[in-house]
């Protein structure tokens, strides 16, 4: 998975609760991104980072918030945990060419979380 | 409003046989198109990167075309095998410009039959 981890890999957790999942990756690419894959949306865009500390939104942002305090280590927060954001969690990673065009993603294996 | 399509019905086919799965897009105008393989309760894997001047892309038994005025990406395996059962996605760069995150169609289940 091209040197991405990500942990946790399962995780339960009620309604209400904090829940963190962090991505990690030793390929110091510039670029990070968190998904989420549900049946009948497939894969969609949480958060995306282009940098240390700098970060966008995607399509599917809201109530989620994210951090990147080094190149490595990009984390997902869940603020208060809800069902509808039961799903899995893709963190993924791409360089960039050139002048700064993105184009391949590496993904990781992925968080399986089920909030009850 | 802007579309991906995928066949969100899976496609059977048996060994050896061609496999041609389809992106439809609307109202996007990508600098690249991109194929990815994603296996069950694992992370999408890159396959192929078509760019919009680009009308067909080769490697191995994978080919991919793009025709900007169809709006529409072909993805062909040749000589399929049981092992090439996996879904399929195709993604985008909803800008067009490269510089921005990619989009992905929903992808459809290909199952070759031995």
């Amino acid at each position: 998975d091209a040197g991405i981890t990500q942990s946790p890999r399962h995780k339960v957790t009620e309604t209400g609760t904090p829940v963190t999942l962090r991505c990690h990756q030793t390929e110091n690419h510039r670029y990070m991104y968190w998904y989420r894959q549900d049946p009948g949306h497939g894969l969609r865009l949480i958060h995306y980072s282009y940098g240390v500390k700098d970060t966008d939104k995607g399509e599917v942002s809201d109530g989620y918030s994210v951090s990147r305090s080094k190149t490595e280590d990009f984390l997902l927060t869940l603020e208060s945990a809800t069902s509808s954001q039961t799903s899995v969690y893709f963190c993924a990673i791409s360089e960039s060419i050139g002048s700064g065009i993105q184009e391949t993603q590496y993904f990781g294996p992925g968080t399986r979380l089920l909030v009850l | 409003s802007q579309k991906i399509e995928q066949n969100s019905e899976a496609l059977n086919i048996q060994e050896g046989k061609t496999a041609t799965l389809t992106c439809n897009y609307t109202n996007y105008s990508p600098a690249y198109l991109q194929w990815y393989r994603q296996d069950p309760g694992r992370g999408p894997v890159f396959l192929l990167l078509i760019r919009e001047n680009e009308k067909e892309k080769r490697k191995e038994r994978l080919k991919v075309t793009f025709d900007t005025t169809l709006k529409q990406s072909l993805f062909h395996i040749t000589a399929s095998q049981p092992a090439d059962s996996a879904t399929y996605l195709c993604a985008l760069d909803p800008r067009g410009s490269g510089y921005s995150t990619l989009t992905f169609g929903k992808g459809t289940m290909l199952l070759v039959s031995p």
